[in-house]
């Protein structure tokens, strides 16, 4: 079925960058698409950006155009995102989930990693 | 855009629980729902508007196409309490969800 295992929670300074990781088991990992989506506290879902670990053609939501990269380790089946220039709004927690092939659904999601922005 | 209504739907437990989201211009049946509970990750229930993702319960159903759709759960069970959002994957590569609803115990 799948199983997505992100890295630990972090705490940084506005300003600096954050680098999220999230590493899968149990399926074909180039066969799935990729997407992350972020959750600030008491808040809905924001999807931010997707790779495809095939090609690792990554592309992002306008709004995090200039800010996010996404990228993948197909030799250790991981994808990792790095959000620079954080802001205090962006304070959330951050999901990889999996898209099904051909309806890109989300059926499998990380865990979750909670990013604190704070001066 | 995605709405969802009502924001906030109180159910007895054994009672249907009807939610619905609409979408500001078509997004055919490109259309899934979510549920997720305090501290956990999404759950993927149903996509391309109506199909039961592996292991979601028979009470789930999704309808609709277009622009209007709707997630009905049949007999609330206390599991079922939670946020339940919808989401298109119409127009690839932008993947908005909407704002949620939540289902709360009456």
């Amino acid at each position: 079925q799948g199983l997505l295992v992100q890295s630990g929670a972090e705490v940084k300074k506005p300003g600096a960058s954050v680098s999220v990781s999230c590493q899968a088991s149990g399926y074909s990992f180039s066969t799935y698409y990729m997407h992350w989506v972020r959750q600030a506290p008491g808040q809905g879902l924001e999807w931010m950006g997707m790779i495809n670990p095939s090609g690792g053609s990554a592309t992002s939501a306008p709004m995090f155009q200039d800010r996010l990269t996404v990228t993948r380790d197909t030799s250790t089946s991981t994808v990792s995102m790095e959000l620079s220039s954080l802001r205090s709004d962006d304070t959330a927690v951050y999901y990889c989930a999996r898209a099904t092939p051909g309806t890109s659904a989300f059926d499998i999601w990380g865990q979750g990693t909670k990013v604190t922005v704070s001066s | 855009v995605l709405t969802q209504s009502p924001g906030t739907l109180s159910v007895s437990p054994g009672q249907r629980a009807t939610l619905s989201c609409r979408a500001s211009q078509t997004v055919n049946s490109n259309l899934a729902w979510y549920q997720q509970k305090p501290g956990q990750a999404p759950r993927l229930l149903i996509y391309a508007a109506s199909t039961r993702a592996t292991g979601v319960p028979a009470r789930f159903s999704g309808s609709g196409s277009g622009t209007e759709f709707t997630l009905t759960i049949s007999s609330l069970q206390s599991e079922d309490f939670a946020v339940y959002y919808c989401q298109q994957y119409n127009y690839w590569p932008s993947f908005t969800f909407g704002p949620g609803t939540k289902v709360d115990i009456k």
